[in-house]
């Protein structure tokens, strides 16, 4: 079964700076990756996804991923993060028939 | 649409009681899952269906049972709760096939258990 880490559990940072989150996973086969972002009090959404094509992934608000295959990894960054982004994220993995998440991000942005 | 609705959205049980924790989606999707998020742990996947009829075993199985007797439906049953299955239950579905794989979440059951 594949599995997805993700570190630096708590990430805290001033409005204007930029956030990269780090996620690798393990597993051999082809895989689809997913970020996904839960807000205070909310269900989780998805931030963006690549199945296959081009490996830098623009997705909402900002967001983007770069799928690097070498290094079974998929980072997000934002350039310039806003105190809205104050969230739980969460990197997942798909691969035979299941969706794994990482332990997910705890992200909070400072006014 | 009203996309993943779970019921209930609060529920607290003593421990050895039973309980089922409902789950429909109206975007015909085949594939269908239960997940527990706990703090520091992320989401762990309980059971999972790829269709009607069809189910199997994610992460964290033991102590739930499900069954998938159509697409839209996919309770989660708890047969004899324990303290340690106090948590916050999401269930997801997607399509299974094509590129339009997103998950779609309900908006959690919260579940304590005394």
């Amino acid at each position: 079964a594949q599995s997805v880490s993700q570190h630096n559990h708590h990430v805290i940072l001033s409005e204007a700076a930029s956030l990269e989150l780090g996620c690798n996973y393990s597993y051999g086969g082809t895989v689809n990756l997913f970020w996904y972002v839960q807000y205070p009090g909310q269900h989780l959404q998805l931030l963006l996804k690549y199945f296959s094509g081009d490996p830098l992934v623009k997705g909402i608000k900002g967001f983007e991923a770069e799928f690097i295959k070498s290094k079974f990894s998929f980072n997000l960054r934002k350039p310039s993060v806003q105190w809205s982004d104050t969230a739980e994220y969460f990197c997942a993995v798909k691969g035979n028939n299941r969706l794994a998440f990482g332990k997910g991000n705890q992200v909070v942005v400072i006014p | 649409n009203a996309g993943v609705t779970q019921t209930p959205k609060f529920q607290v049980l003593k421990t050895g009681q039973s309980m089922t924790l409902q789950c429909a989606q109206d975007m015909n999707h085949e594939y269908m899952s239960w997940y527990r998020q706990d703090p520091g742990m992320g989401l762990r996947l309980i059971h999972y269906s790829v269709g009607a009829g069809i189910t199997d075993q994610g992460e964290v199985p033991n102590g739930y049972n499900v069954s998938r007797s159509t697409t839209e439906d996919f309770p989660l049953r708890l047969l004899s709760a324990a303290p340690s299955q106090t948590s916050v239950y999401f269930c997801a579905s997607s399509y299974w096939v094509g590129e339009d794989r997103e998950l779609f979440f309900g908006e959690g059951s919260r579940l304590t258990v005394l």
